[in-house]
């Protein structure tokens, strides 16, 4: 079935840094990736919708230049999380429209930032 | 708005319990309904979905039925393993909006006990 490669699984950085997520989706085409923010025992929060050749869509309330969000190809999204504080830790999710399940999700990113 | 409600956790039940877990929907259309577990430190595993009224999706000893009458989508399960300790996310999809995003509850805790 269609697989969605989530990269790293976990990262730890310094505050103020910046940290890169990576999706690709294998042996399928993402036109579309939808990027989830998990907090410890709550639900997914959509962030943004990347689409492949365009500008992703953000949900009301999630900082664009904060969450640079990039849609490079077919097969890959990424999710760059700039200047990086605390309080952007969190499990980080994408999620793609693929078969045969109707969505494939990533394995999620654990960013810890110290 | 569009939204889904679940029943708060944790639940904690004893091995070969039965499982009920509700889960509630509004929507201004028609939706899919969908169940996704998560495993520890995991990313989302989809367990059973419905498209349509009245359909019933089952996977792996789990069953729920698309209720339109009473906006529901209660996931059952009549005899719990220990292997089945995971959180439990019920979501909708709106039909009209093709691989469009997926709206999430705010997930049930299940600890079962050997």
């Amino acid at each position: 079935g269609a697989v969605v490669s989530q990269h790293p699984s976990w990262v730890i950085c310094k505050s103020g840094t910046s940290v890169k997520i990576e999706c690709r989706s294998l042996d399928f085409q993402a036109t579309t990736m939808f990027w989830y923010r998990q907090f410890p025992k709550q639900s997914l929060m959509l962030m943004a919708t990347s689409n492949e050749g365009s500008k992703a869509t953000y949900e009301q309330g999630v900082e664009k230049d904060k969450f640079l969000i990039n849609h490079a190809s077919l097969t890959l999204s990424t999710l760059t999380v700039t200047s990086a504080h605390p309080e952007d830790s969190s499990f980080y999710i994408c999620s793609a429209p693929g078969p045969p399940q109707g969505y494939t999700f990533g394995s999620g990113t654990r960013l810890t930032v110290v | 708005g569009d939204s889904v409600t679940q029943m708060e956790g944790p639940v904690t039940l004893s091995e070969e319990a039965f499982l009920t877990i509700n889960c509630t929907y509004t929507a201004t259309g028609y939706p899919s309904l969908f169940w996704y577990v998560q495993y520890p430190g995991e990313g989302l595993q989809l367990l059973l979905k419905a498209t349509k009224a009245d359909d019933k999706g089952s996977n792996k000893g789990f069953e729920a039925t698309y209720r339109k009458e009473t906006t529901s989508f209660h996931l059952e399960k009549g005899s719990v393993q220990v292997s089945d300790s995971a959180v439990y996310f019920c979501a909708l999809r709106l039909i009209y909006n093709q691989g469009g995003k997926l709206i999430f509850g705010q997930g049930t805790e299940l600890s079962v006990k050997p």
